[in-house]
């Protein structure tokens, strides 16, 4: 059973504070990995993907993957009370049977407060 | 540009109804899912359909039957609905693992 651990929060920031997510994955093998926004009764939105050990930073967002680590993170800087929503880590992997799919943990609810 | 679309958008069934949710996308995307989001367990795999023509169980199938139509449509039946499956119902949609999913707007489904 392929597992992503997400500490479930709440996680609260001042406004303009960086804010840190965490994600640990259990699958040594997966090659793919993203963060997901979603806004309380709304669907998920990508909003990162990273593939590579390192940084990518788009904007105002961070992500970090440490694949010795299993572990990938995801930071906001400057944050804003609109950052505010629960964030989904996903992780994907290939099945027996070739099929591809994504695990996702349970997720992050950040406040950001003004 | 449509995306993923899911319908309907709220429904509230009775013990033992049946029903389809249907999801369809126009993004030409080969790989399509079914998930389930309750509070506290996350986003849960329903079913999924790696290609047209082929459908794949996932960690919650007991109670749900799917179809791939073709290569836009995947629907999710409910043969016999139960109070235990009222959740939020997402379809997704991709074209490789390596870009992600695409969520339809969801559908809120209540069993009473």
């Amino acid at each position: 059973q392929k597992e992503v651990e997400q500490n479930s929060g709440p996680l609260s920031v001042p406004e303009g504070a960086i804010a840190s997510l965490n994600c640990t994955y259990s699958d040594r093998v997966s090659q793919s990995f993203f963060w997901y926004r979603q806004y309380s009764g709304k669907s998920p939105e990508l909003i990162m993907s990273i593939y590579s050990n390192g940084d990518k930073e788009d904007g105002r967002f961070t992500a970090q993957l440490n694949k010795a680590s299993q572990y990938v993170s995801l930071l906001i800087r400057d944050s804003q009370p609109s950052d505010s929503a629960t964030y989904l880590c996903a992780v994907g992997y290939i099945t027996q049977g070739g099929s591809e799919k994504l695990v996702f943990g349970k997720g992050t609810k950040l406040t950001v407060n003004p | 540009n449509a995306g993923v679309t899911q319908t309907p958008k709220f429904q509230v069934l009775k013990t033992g109804q049946s029903m389809t949710l249907q999801c369809a996308q126009d993004m030409n995307h080969n790989s399509m899912y079914w998930y389930r989001q309750d509070p506290g367990m996350g986003l849960r795999l329903i079913y999924y359909s790696a290609s047209e023509g082929t459908t794949d169980k996932g960690e919650v199938p007991n109670g749900y039957n799917v179809s791939r139509l073709n290569k836009r449509e995947f629907s999710l039946r409910l043969e016999s609905a139960a109070p235990s499956q009222t959740s939020v119902y997402f379809c997704a949609s991709s074209i490789q693992v390596n870009y992600g999913y695409t969520f339809g707007s969801g559908t809120r489904l209540t069993v009473v």
